[in-house]
């Protein structure tokens, strides 16, 4: 079956820094790819949808500035927290769409900023 | 290799029965399991969630069984309503891969009137 692949797992960094987080489709080419934060037990909340060689569009309240996206292939999306602080620390989940509604999800990264 | 199955893509039941998803998994590892119910254009909304020391979660109208013998948990709805028709996902994950969630392929629930 279809897989969704996250690298890194988990990432610890300093207040400050910048952290890329990459979402891959191992066997299917992903046209749109979803962008997810999760606090612990709770829904997963959509940040942004990207599209293959296009803007992403982010929901609101999401600053575009600080979580940027790029979904530079069919296989790749990227995220990168700049400037990261404490409260950005979360679940940090990818999905890749293959098709009309079938919808795929990378097992997450937890980034935790000291 | 996947780790958890929702051998069902879909399933139909009628108003007002009982809706069951089933989903298996093979890694004996896993200490907490989670359902997700989505609707279309919306992410995945967490529902209920049972850990591997119990057999069995109950809320509201939600129920979760899961048997670690038979690596299998099961979802029942009751009485299941028209708000009811999204797709259901289970997770499980576990504390030795950093509580990583792995997900199975999702069930798509439709409820009949």
């Amino acid at each position: 079956g279809a897989v969704v692949s996250q690298h890194p797992s988990w990432v610890i960094c300093k207040s400050g820094t910048s952290v890329k987080i990459e979402c891959r489709s191992l066997d299917f080419q992903a046209t749109t790819m979803f962008w997810y934060r999760q606090f612990p037990k709770q829904s997963l909340m959509l940040m942004a949808t990207s599209n293959e060689g296009s803007k992403a569009t982010y929901e609101q309240g999401v600053e575009k500035d600080k979580f940027l996206i790029n979904h530079a292939s069919l296989t790749l999306s990227t995220l990168t927290v700049t400037s990261a602080h404490p409260e950005d620390s979360s679940f940090y989940i990818c999905s890749a769409r293959s098709g009309v509604d079938t919808q795929y999800f990378g097992p997450g990264t937890r980034l935790t900023v000291l | 290799d996947q780790q958890v199955k929702q051998n069902s893509p879909s399933l139909s039941v009628q108003e007002g029965r009982i809706s069951i998803l089933n989903c298996d998994y093979t890694n004996s590892m896993f200490d907490y399991f989670l359902w997700y119910k989505k609707y279309p254009a919306e992410g995945p909304t967490f529902l209920i969630s049972i850990s591997s020391i119990k057999d069995k979660n109950e809320d509201g109208r939600f129920t979760v069984f899961l048997n670690k013998s038979a690596k299998h948990l099961s979802l029942h709805i009751v009485p299941s309503q028209p708000g009811d028709s999204a797709v259901y996902f289970c997770a499980a994950t576990s504390m030795d891969s950093n509580y990583q969630l792995i997900w199975g392929a999702g069930t798509k629930l439709i409820i009949k009137p």
